[in-house]
């Protein structure tokens, strides 16, 4: 159980386009989600975090009006990257948490690769 | 403020012996502590986590950690390594006192490598 899914697995797009990268919770009900931004070889660096029907909370130094975190279910949430540059490539991963027994543990997604040309 | 801070960013053994990796936490309060393992474009796999119970904790795959207040540590150790451990390791520290939520802090990760 607790399984996180992301579309697509890898994504390329050209400078200027915007990309939507898809975490859902396929077998539980996630009350918050969590993207995060991967660089090479470094640790996970906290974008922001959603919860289910309200607006997301991003952490200092990243511009909400860039990435555009929707949840707008207890299974689905989108980051969107708007006119994406090459300092955008990235790694990202996004975890979620559920109700009850799984509210103190985030379970991540497989990750998605944008490279923006 | 919660940190945790991995010793070493770079670990090799070979197969058959012994794995420590290193992680030291700071907090202000009892923690909840992870390990999560990232294999090769995959997505982070919990290991196991300490949230207050038993001191010494089980994990997958033989895993187990340690937590020590008194030296504020919290190593993984595994007795014999396979080849198919050689991923990059992550100890986390849970900040329940971010906003309602359960923020996750990670350290800097500690590559596993393993050779025949």
């Amino acid at each position: 159980g607790a399984v996180v899914s992301q579309h697509p697995s890898w994504v390329i797009c050209k400078s200027g386009t915007s990309v939507k990268i898809e975490c859902r919770s396929l077998d539980f009900q996630a009350t918050t989600m969590f993207w995060y931004r991967q660089f090479p070889k470094k640790s996970l660096m906290l974008m922001a975090t959603s919860n289910e029907g309200s607006k997301a909370t991003y952490e200092q130094g990243v511009e909400k009006d860039k990435f555009l975190i929707n949840h707008a279910s207890l299974t689905l949430s989108t980051l969107t990257v708007t006119s994406a540059h090459p300092e955008d490539s990235s790694f990202y991963i996004c975890s979620a948490t559920g109700t009850s027994g799984r509210a103190d543990t985030q379970y991540f997604g497989p990750g998605t690769r944008l490279t923006v040309l | 403020a919660q940190s945790v801070t991995q010793l070493d960013s770079h670990v090799s053994v070979s197969e058959g012996t012994p794995v420590l990796l290193r992680c030291n936490y700071s907090s202000s309060y009892s923690p909840s502590l992870f390990w999560y393992v990232q294999h090769p474009n995959k997505g982070l796999q919990l290991l196991l986590k300490y949230t207050s119970a038993a001191t010494l904790v089980k994990g997958i795959n033989g895993f187990e950690a340690e937590f020590k207040k008194s030296e504020t540590s919290f190593h993984l150790t595994k007795p014999s390594a396979h080849m198919s451990d050689a991923a990059e390791y992550f100890c986390v520290v849970s900040d329940p006192y971010s906003g309602g939520y359960n923020k996750l802090i990670f350290g800097a990760g500690t590559r596993l490598a393993v050779h025949p």
